[in-house]
């Protein structure tokens, strides 16, 4: 498997824009996340998704951002309209629940709003 | 609120040490605790897992422990590496759910 799969890596948008986060889980996990990553603030939990549903966006900062799980294999976090203070990598993780492992990272998208 | 404390301070250590890291978190109970490493730009990779009813994990030379009476878990590189320099995170669950709740982070760096 090529692992969680996060696209793109790198994203620079102007303030007021829509930007759509994307990510392709390990196939067969049933659990879905999306984290913020910043100096500050360290790892923030925006929101998981169970079998597709959504479970938890307790974390989601404001209405501006929205997640999305059509099916098992794909994912989207959208911020619209951005703000500088967006800007973070963010971090989709996956897993199988009742397994002794953890969650598998993807490698990030680095978000900068200018 | 829930809160987890790493090590702020990077920690310097010599190669062939034992590295050990501390992890405190208040005002929650988890049913378990992961430990994370993750390099610069990279995402965080699982490294261990350990239940509240287990005392003590390992895994080559990586061992954590989890004290639920003291609400901390230490985790410990043996024979420690220069490769081994990276972040590491601690990661408590929230409760007997599937929601981890990360901590800012141990910065470990180890000197050949």
């Amino acid at each position: 498997d090529a692992g969680v799969i996060q696209s793109p890596r790198h994203e620079v948008t102007e303030m007021g824009q829509e930007v759509t986060l994307r990510c392709k889980p390990i196939s067969g996990h049933d659990y879905l996340f999306w984290y913020r990553q910043t100096m500050m603030r360290g790892l923030e939990l925006l929101i998981y998704f169970n079998n597709n549903v959504p479970i938890d966006d307790s974390g989601m900062p404001e209405d501006r951002f929205s997640a999305k799980m059509p099916n098992a294999s794909f994912s989207t976090l959208k911020i619209q309209p951005s703000e500088p203070r967006d800007s973070a990598v963010y971090f989709c993780a996956s897993t199988l629940w009742g397994r002794n492992y953890g969650y598998t990272f993807g490698s990030g998208t680095r978000l900068t709003v200018v | 609120s829930q809160k987890i404390e790493q090590n702020s301070e990077a920690l310097n250590i010599q190669e062939g040490k034992t590295a050990t890291l501390t992890c405190n978190y208040t005002n929650y109970s988890p049913a378990y605790l992961q430990w994370y490493r993750q390099d610069p730009g990279r995402g965080p990779v699982f490294l261990l897992l350990i239940r509240e009813n287990e005392k003590e994990k390992r895994k080559e030379r990586l061992k954590v422990t989890f004290d639920t009476t003291l609400k901390q878990s230490l985790f410990h590189i043996t024979a420690s590496q220069p490769a081994d320099s990276a972040t590491y995170l601690c990661a408590p669950s929230l409760g007997a759910t599937n929601k981890l709740i990360f901590g800012t982070g141990t910065l470990l760096a180890v000197q050949p």
